[in-house]
């Protein structure tokens, strides 16, 4: 198993650009999580998914959108990049709630400097 | 709200000595405590985390976790520390009416080991 993964791996966009960045699990889960880890802040939650077709708001989607097209991918969209959304994110899946409390895990990341 | 605070931005320990991250939480319901490790250019592993019943924790890399309830702090551990086990630790905490698996992480403990 793969596990989670995320492309690309490192992006350096110019203010204004747009990007998606991909994540992609294989163990089945029904919940996807996209973060953002920025230093001496933690990791702060962007949007999630519950379930294929489903996404919510997360701590702090603004400048962000998601889709959930399928349930082994979920995406994360920069309509118009700006330099605040320099970071480094990540994204993460879990099994349903229902099926035990279950840990989170993570992909590799994807490090997006804004010019 | 719920909310983790990691007291220490950073831990310092000699090798062969043993180790304390420190984690508080507060959350209105039970709490389900996770601790992370990151190591340089990775995403977060899993370590160990407490749901119920028995208050120490045994985790990944001999590492364990103290649950407190009446001190609402659930402290990492490691007997004897190695250099190896430098890196990020994050502590974070999933509320137990939740059935999203959302989890608010802390803002991260740098722990050096030195030899």
């Amino acid at each position: 198993n793969a596990g989670v993964t995320q492309t690309p791996k490192f992006r350096v966009l110019k203010t204004g650009q747009s990007m998606t960045l991909l994540c992609a699990q294989d163990m089945n889960h029904e919940y996807m999580y996209w973060y953002r880890q920025d230093p001496g802040m933690g990791l702060r939650l962007i949007h999630y998914s519950v379930g294929e077709g489903t996404t919510a708001k997360g701590e702090v989607p603004d400048g962000y959108n998601v889709s959930r097209l399928k349930k082994q991918n979920f995406l994360l969209g920069l309509e118009s990049a700006a330099p605040s959304q320099t970071s480094v994110y990540f994204c993460a899946s879990s099994s349903r709630w229902r099926e035990g409390v279950n840990e989170q895990f993570f992909g590799p990341g994807t490090r997006l400097t804004v010019l | 709200a719920q909310s983790v605070a990691q007291p220490e931005d950073q831990v310092n320990v000699a090798e062969g000595n043993p180790l304390t991250v420190k984690c508080t939480y507060s959350v209105s319901g039970n709490p389900y405590l996770f601790w992370y490790v990151q190591y340089p250019n990775r995403g977060l592993q899993f370590l160990l985390k407490y749901i119920t019943g028995d208050n120490l924790v045994k985790g990944s890399y001999g590492f364990e976790a103290e649950f407190n309830k009446s001190q609402t702090s659930f402290h990492l551990k490691k007997p004897s520390a190695l250099v190896s086990d430098s890196a990020l630790y994050f502590c974070a905490v999933r509320e137990s009416t939740s059935n999203t698996g959302k989890l608010i992480f802390g803002q991260g403990t740098t722990l050096q080991v030195k030899p």
